[in-house]
C-alpha cells in the first residue's frame, strides 16, 4: 500500500529563517515523489519532484531512501512562501497519493 | 491555466439529492482522478481513470460514482447527497511522468 505521512499540520516561522517541511512515504517499489503547493485560494501546483533534483523557489528536496523521506527545505523563507504544501507518492501504477499536507506561515 | 476545467465552481445543494460535477481537459493525459479536500485531512482519492474504460475506486469512493465519457472528460456524481460530503473537490490529470494538474476546485456544500 502506498502512503505518505506530514507529521506537521502546521508550520510557523519568521521570514529569512530556515524551513523543513517533512514527508515519510511508504512503498515497496520505487517510489516517484513530488511537493505540491496550493497557494491561498488557488489550484494545486507542481513546486518540484524528485526526479529531477531542481531548485524550485529556493525550495530543494532530497530523496532519502534508507528513511523514507523527501522533505522539503528553504534556507530563507519568505512571506510569499505561506501557503499549503502537499507531499505526494506516485507509484508503479502512478497512481498519486497525497499527504494530508502542511500549512507553512511565514511571519514578516 | 485552463488545461483543467471543473465545473460548476461552487454549488449547494440539499441532502438527497442527485449532483453531477465535471471536469474536461485539453492536456491529453489519459489518466484522470478525484480528489475531495478537507481541512486537516488533505486530499483524498475517490475514483481514478487510466484510460476510457478504466474505472479504480480510491481510497473514499462509497456514495460517489464517477462515469468517463471521453478521454478528456470525466464527471464525479453524488446520487444522494449528504452533509459530510460537503467539500472542496478537484479534478486532477496526469502524463505517463506522474506530474498532476488540477482543475481549480468545486466548492460543494450539502444542507
Amino acid at each position: 500500500a502506498q502512503r505518505v505521512t506530514q507529521p506537521e499540520k502546521l508550520l510557523s516561522v519568521f521570514k529569512g529563517a530556515p524551513v523543513e517541511l517533512k514527508c515519510n512515504y511508504s512503498y515497496s517499489g520505487s517510489p516517484e515523489l513530488f511537493w505540491y503547493v496550493q497557494y491561498s485560494r488557488q489550484r494545486l501546483q507542481l513546486l518540484l519532484r524528485h526526479i529531477s533534483r531542481e531548485s524550485i523557489k529556493g525550495f530543494t528536496a532530497d530523496l532519502n531512501k534508507g528513511e523514507t523521506s523527501f522533505h522539503l527545505k528553504k534556507p530563507f523563507a519568505q512571506e510569499e512562501d505561506s501557503a499549503m504544501y502537499y507531499c505526494a507518492l506516485g507509484g508503479s501504477n502512478y497512481k498519486l497519493t497525497f499527504g494530508k499536507g502542511t500549512l507553512l506561515t511565514v511571519n514578516p | 491555466d485552463a488545461d483543467v476545467t471543473q465545473t460548476p465552481r461552487n454549488r449547494i445543494t440539499k441532502t438527497g439529492k442527485r449532483i453531477m460535477l465535471e471536469c474536461s481537459q485539453t492536456k491529453g493525459h489519459d489518466r484522470m482522478y478525484w480528489y475531495r479536500q478537507d481541512p486537516g485531512l488533505g486530499l483524498r482519492l475517490i475514483y481514478y481513470s487510466f484510460d476510457v474504460k478504466d474505472i479504480n475506486k480510491g481510497e473514499i469512493s462509497d456514495g460517489y460514482s464517477v462515469s468517463r465519457q471521453a478521454q478528456a472528460k470525466f464527471s464525479l456524481s453524488l446520487e444522494s447527497a449528504i452533509p459530510n460530503q460537503t467539500a472542496l473537490y478537484f479534478c486532477a490529470t496526469s502524463e505517463a511522468t506522474g506530474e498532476a494538474f488540477f482543475g481549480q476546485g468545486t466548492r460543494l456544500t450539502v444542507v
